[in-house]
């Protein structure tokens, strides 16, 4: 199984600031790489797909990019409606497989 | 685009558990469902997928044997059906809709809302 490695497990940061999570994956995925985020409540939505590309109705303010093994997602001057935990997801390779998540505090 | 699931269960360990996913919005044979598993306080473990439109299942190595995935194509419905629960099939489980972004790269683009399951004697 392709493992994700996700980092940091949790993040404190300031309203309007730019916070960054990175993802690892254990072997090559190309581009093949999803992000979601799940706020309190357990709603789970989809933000950027395919490493790079953001998902419909999605905030500008959220991007990714990397490929291969290597991967970014950041949130460019944060809201408090972003305070939730996020994960990556390689969704290629049998079977799928989610980073361990990041929970977003404001400080 | 809706994914709407059953509510919280509450079962004896041996009991069977049936979660359903039903959808709206779109034509439902032409996107799989996947099911994916959220333990208390853990992160997301993909439990597998069925083929809306062939009705084929197919289930990640921790998921053979007591699951069941299956359709009511009819009623636009989903299930996940859990035999011979275990305390550590109490959990909640979610629903979500497959989208295939090129080749064989998915993403999972929208989700029910999670069905809760308590297994206590």
């Amino acid at each position: 199984d392709i493992q994700m490695n996700q980092s940091p497990s949790s993040l404190s940061a300031s309203l309007g600031d730019t916070i960054t999570i990175t993802c690892h994956a254990s072997q090559n995925i190309n581009v093949w790489l999803s992000w979601y985020q799940q706020k309190p409540g357990n709603i789970l939505k989809l933000l950027i797909y395919k490493a790079s590309n953001v998902h419909t109705g999605v905030p500008s303010r959220f991007s990714g990019s990397g490929s291969g093994t290597g991967f970014t997602f950041t949130i460019s001057s944060l809201q408090p409606e972003d305070i939730a935990t996020y994960y990556c997801q390689q969704g290629q390779s049998y079977p799928s497989t989610f980073g361990g998540g990041t929970k977003l505090e404001i400080k | 685009i809706q994914l709407v699931q059953s509510g919280p269960e509450l079962k004896k360990p041996g009991e069977t558990v049936r979660i359903s996913c039903k959808a709206s919005g779109y034509t439902f044979t032409n996107y799989g469902i996947n099911w994916v598993k959220q333990a208390p306080g853990k992160g997301l473990k993909w439990m597998g997928w069925i083929n809306t439109h062939t009705g084929e299942p197919t289930y990640a190595g921790d998921f053979k044997g007591r699951f069941a995935f299956s359709l009511e194509t009819s009623a636009s419905t989903a299930y996940l059906q859990i035999n011979n629960l275990k305390n550590e099939d109490m959990t909640t489980y979610f629903c979500a809709r497959r989208n295939y972004y090129g080749g064989s790269y998915y993403a999972l683009d929208y989700w029910g809302q999670g069905t809760s399951v308590t297994v206590s004697s």
